[in-house]
């Protein structure tokens, strides 16, 4: 079992519509919880984190944790063809800073 | 805005010789973080230093990997010899907290 599993996509969505990113995670000891997108050829960047249950909102993003159920996920409203990139999930273990990265799920919003 | 730097942005190697990247995190971050990303996998933790000590490296490949940051700010992660099974984005990452920020990488292919 993979310490961070993602659906690697892609995720088709028109533009407009709310994109669902999910990711689970195995460590239950992780407290620090981050989504990072990539566009292709470039370096991660970070657009959220969230560190308690329930959802955190900035923007048109929406972070959401369930700490019991080991998942956390990522809404995107309103996707813009912009939003298109690969979107990677990132816990860190207990007692670490070191983020463990899940492999990512590519999103691809239409026109 | 406070960025990373990394140089070089792309280097090309033949298998066997030396290479060397170079890191310059955000002023005041202390933590810095190595991470390897293969293509279409998320980054994975090569090491991590708080101020110039080294806090991770369990997954550095010590026989050929060697990192310092010896005045506990801008680093160098060095690779001797280059295998072609490095070929990947080498990138940089710093943090005063939490959240961590990483630099546009280093695209290295071994030849």
């Amino acid at each position: 079992q993979k310490e961070v599993e993602q659906n690697s996509g892609p995720l088709s969505v028109p533009e407009g519509a709310i994109a669902s990113l999910n990711c689970t995670y195995s460590d239950r000891g992780s407290q620090s919880f981050f989504w990072y997108r990539q566009y292709s050829g470039k370096s991660p960047e970070l657009i959220m984190s969230i560190y308690s249950n329930g959802d955190k909102e900035d923007g048109r993003f929406t972070a959401q944790l369930n700490k019991a159920s080991q998942y956390v996920s990522l809404l995107i409203r309103d996707s813009q063809p912009s939003d298109s990139a690969t979107y990677l999930c990132a816990p860190s273990g207990a007692g670490r800073r070191a983020l463990t990265f899940g492999s990512g799920t590519r999103l691809q919003v239409q026109p | 805005e406070a960025e990373v730097a990394q140089s070089p942005r792309y280097k090309i190697t033949e298998k066997s010789q030396a290479v060397a990247f170079w890191c310059d995190p955000i002023s005041g971050h202390a933590t810095l973080y190595w991470y390897r990303q293969i293509l279409g996998q998320g980054p994975e933790l090569l090491v991590q230093f708080q101020d110039e000590s080294v806090v991770d490296d369990s997954q550095l490949p010590k026989d050929r990997f060697s990192a310092e940051r010896l005045k506990g700010v801008d680093s160098t992660l060095k690779i001797q010899p280059a295998e072609l099974g490095d070929s990947a984005m080498y990138l940089c990452a710093s943090s005063s907290g939490l959240e961590q920020y990483f630099g546009p990488g280093t695209r290295l292919t071994v030849t």
